[in-house]
């Protein structure tokens, strides 16, 4: 099945600096995805990005299929900021079966 | 509002006691899927489901049930617990429609199996 890696596993960041998260798979995808983890356990839905790029305000993210990675943008952090970044691909096109990263936590500090 | 509701919260059992775990979403969902958390193992998905009555094995099924009855529901049935299912389950459903398969997630339950 498909691997999916993240880097960094962990990041602590002052306030309003700028960061890149990475997430790498083995096998081509058509169906991508960032959350973010908030400290209290709940899950958003950052991007869906199979290719291309997207942004949300302080957040982009950009997917190169063809190369088999997507990297998530953090702009300015805040605190709010901090949390649990994970990518997930769907494992094969149509099947709803996805497989999780195992995330990227980051801290931000005031 | 558009939601995935899970109930409980919160649960405390002792092995081998049966118990489930409900899932909702109000937003006419065809997919809907279990996961489970643990740490340093991300999430991994124990079923989904594509629709009604259809329902597969993800990565992590053992010990573990389910049926989807009706197209908002998919409850996560455990028939005997033991300790190393306490984990924080999340259920999520999304639309199969191309470019709307973003996963909405529930906000979790916290199961200690003692």
């Amino acid at each position: 099945g498909i691997q999916v890696e993240q880097s960094p596993p962990d990041l602590i960041l002052q306030e309003g600096a700028n960061s890149t998260l990475r997430c790498n798979f083995s096998d081509s995808v058509n169906n991508l995805q960032w959350f973010h983890q908030n400290p209290w356990g709940q899950l958003i839905n950052l991007f869906y990005i199979p290719s291309g790029t997207k942004q949300n305000g302080r957040l982009s993210a950009t997917t190169v299929a063809t190369e088999r990675y997507s990297l998530l943008y953090i702009s300015s952090s805040q605190t709010t900021d901090s949390g649990v970044y994970f990518c997930a691909v769907e494992e094969t096109s149509g099947t709803y079966k996805y497989i999780f990263g195992t995330g990227t936590r980051l801290k931000v500090l005031a | 509002e558009a939601q995935v509701t899970q109930n409980p919260r919160y649960l405390i059992t002792v092995t081998g006691k049966k118990l489930t775990v409900t899932c909702s979403q109000n937003m006419n969902h065809e997919y809907m899927s279990w996961y489970r958390q643990d740490p340093g193992l991300g999430l991994r998905q124990i079923y989904y489901s594509m629709n009604v009555e259809v329902t597969d094995k993800g990565d992590v099924p053992e010990g573990y049930k389910v049926s989807r009855k009706e197209k908002r529901n998919f409850p996560l049935i455990l028939e005997s617990p033991s300790p190393n299912q306490t984990s924080l389950y999340f259920c999520a459903s999304s639309s199969p429609i191309a470019g709307q398969e973003t996963q909405y997630f529930g906000p979790g339950t916290r199961l200690l199996v003692l």
